[in-house]
């Protein structure tokens, strides 16, 4: 039972060049979520999924885009990497536990745009 | 806006010292909240949650709720050098259904 994987673990991109960052979970989980986190200013949601089929825009949606392709994958696609996107990026899970729900984050990905 | 607000320190105490993080919040609909706990380098990690005022305790943590003050905290006992990290607060619900995360605090524990 790995959790939640991503892939790659580190990358650079130079401004302009477009990647997609991969995740995955095991654990049969509905949701699942993107955040990035940068020095100072805490975890942001970047997109969401509530379910499979479905995907909605968080707190910084610029500049990205998500494919849920089935209930295990969730993606997030740099189109046009800017040095701004420069950052970690978490994928996360979650599932209802009683009256709330838990999130289980991958290992994140360190992102550098030059 | 949801916003939860942190102290982002560096708090330090003495190993053994009871360790005090708190966390405010604007939303009053807010109906989970949640400690998680990040090391340098690594992801966040659940520590605990809570929905229902006042304690909850989980081996050395305990979490407190105060719905009425928007206050939720988290106190560590018998603190660790292995417990420095940062901590991090999430807000679950309220008007919208996503997990606000405040921007944590950074606690060191000497040896």
């Amino acid at each position: 039972n790995a959790g939640v994987t991503q892939t790659p673990k580190f990358q650079v991109l130079k401004t302009g060049q477009s990647m997609t960052l991969q995740c995955a979970q095991d654990m049969n989980h509905n949701s699942m979520y993107w955040y990035r986190q940068d020095p100072g200013m805490g975890l942001r949601l970047i997109y969401y999924s509530a379910s499979e089929g479905t995907t909605d825009k968080g707190e910084v949606p610029n500049g990205y885009n998500v494919s849920r392709l089935n209930k295990r994958e969730f993606s997030l696609r740099l189109e046009s990497a800017a040095p701004s996107q420069t950052s970690v990026y978490f994928c996360a899970s979650s599932a209802p536990r009683g009256r709330v729900n838990e999130q289980f984050f991958g290992p994140g990905t360190r992102l550098t745009v030059l | 806006q949801k916003e939860v607000e942190q102290n982002s320190g560096p708090l330090s105490v003495p190993e053994g010292a009871i360790a005090s993080l708190n966390c405010t919040y604007s939303d009053r609909g807010s109906q989970s909240f949640f400690w998680y706990r990040q090391y340098s380098g690594k992801s966040p990690e659940l520590i605990m949650f809570i929905y229902s005022n006042g304690d909850k305790e989980d081996g050395r943590f305990t979490a407190q709720l105060n719905k009425a003050s928007q206050y939720v905290s988290l106190l560590i006992r018998d603190s660790q050098p292995s417990d420095s990290a940062t901590y991090l607060c999430a807000v679950f619900g309220g008007s919208n259904y996503k997990l606000t995360f405040g921007k944590g605090t950074l606690l060191t524990v000497n040896p």
